[in-house]
């Protein structure tokens, strides 16, 4: 199992704040992903990043995926009450044939 | 859409007792997949499937048991429930295992063990 550590673990910010949340891995992906998750729910893809040094935006979200393809990161700028969630970032290394790794996540609360 | 479809979605089960978790797509994925999630250990994956007729063992295995008879259907079998079983499964399904395919995942069902 190839192993990705989320940091932080857990945020509280006010509305309007801008935050990064932190993907990192010893181990190279041949994509990464972030999903995010609401309480009772099942995860939902956000992003799939795959060439290193890549940047992806999605509206306040932005993603981007190390050079080496070891790391990776979520900057949400104005953060809202609606951006609440876990955020996990997913990886199929190069490696680990079909597995999808998960990191433990890191839980946004975002108060009005 | 109904997308995927995991069937219940809360249960209460005694020590020692058996129960298969039921996972159903519509949306004729090859792959198909099982992950429990415990607080601060995020998704584990348990069982995966990349067709009909074929399963492969992930991260904890350990007292569960899948089958995948049709393309549409992959259920999730506790032969003998521990406490240590409590968690929120999920199951997830892709078109394929590929580089950056979307997995699809379940409402979840959250079981407890006594």
């Amino acid at each position: 199992t190839q192993l990705l550590e989320q940091s932080p673990q857990f945020l509280s910010i006010q509305e309007g704040e801008n935050l990064t949340v932190y993907c990192n891995s010893s181990s190279v992906f041949s994509s990464l992903q972030w999903y995010r998750q609401e309480p009772g729910e099942g995860p939902v893809l956000l992003v799939t990043v795959v060439t290193g040094g890549e940047v992806k935006k999605l509206k306040r979200l932005t993603f981007q995926f190390g050079d080496a393809r070891k790391d990776s990161s979520l900057h949400i700028t104005a953060a809202q009450p609606g951006d609440t969630g876990l955020y996990l970032c997913a990886g199929r290394g190069s490696n680990s044939g079909y597995a999808l790794n998960f990191g433990k996540g890191t839980s946004l609360l975002v108060t009005p | 859409n109904a997308g995927v479809t995991q069937t219940p979605k809360f249960q209460v089960l005694k020590t020692g007792q058996s129960m298969t978790l039921q996972c159903a797509q519509d949306m004729n994925h090859e792959y198909m997949s099982w992950y429990r999630q415990d607080p601060g250990m995020g998704l584990r994956l348990i069982h995966y499937s990349v067709g009909a007729g074929i399963t492969d063992q992930g991260e904890v295995p350990n007292g569960y048991n899948v089958s995948r008879s049709t393309t549409e259907d992959f259920p999730l079998r506790l032969l003998s429930a521990a406490p240590s079983q409590t968690s929120v499964y999920f199951c997830a399904s892709s078109y394929s295992p590929g580089l950056g395919t979307e997995a699809f995942f379940g409402q979840g069902t959250r079981l407890t063990v006594v």
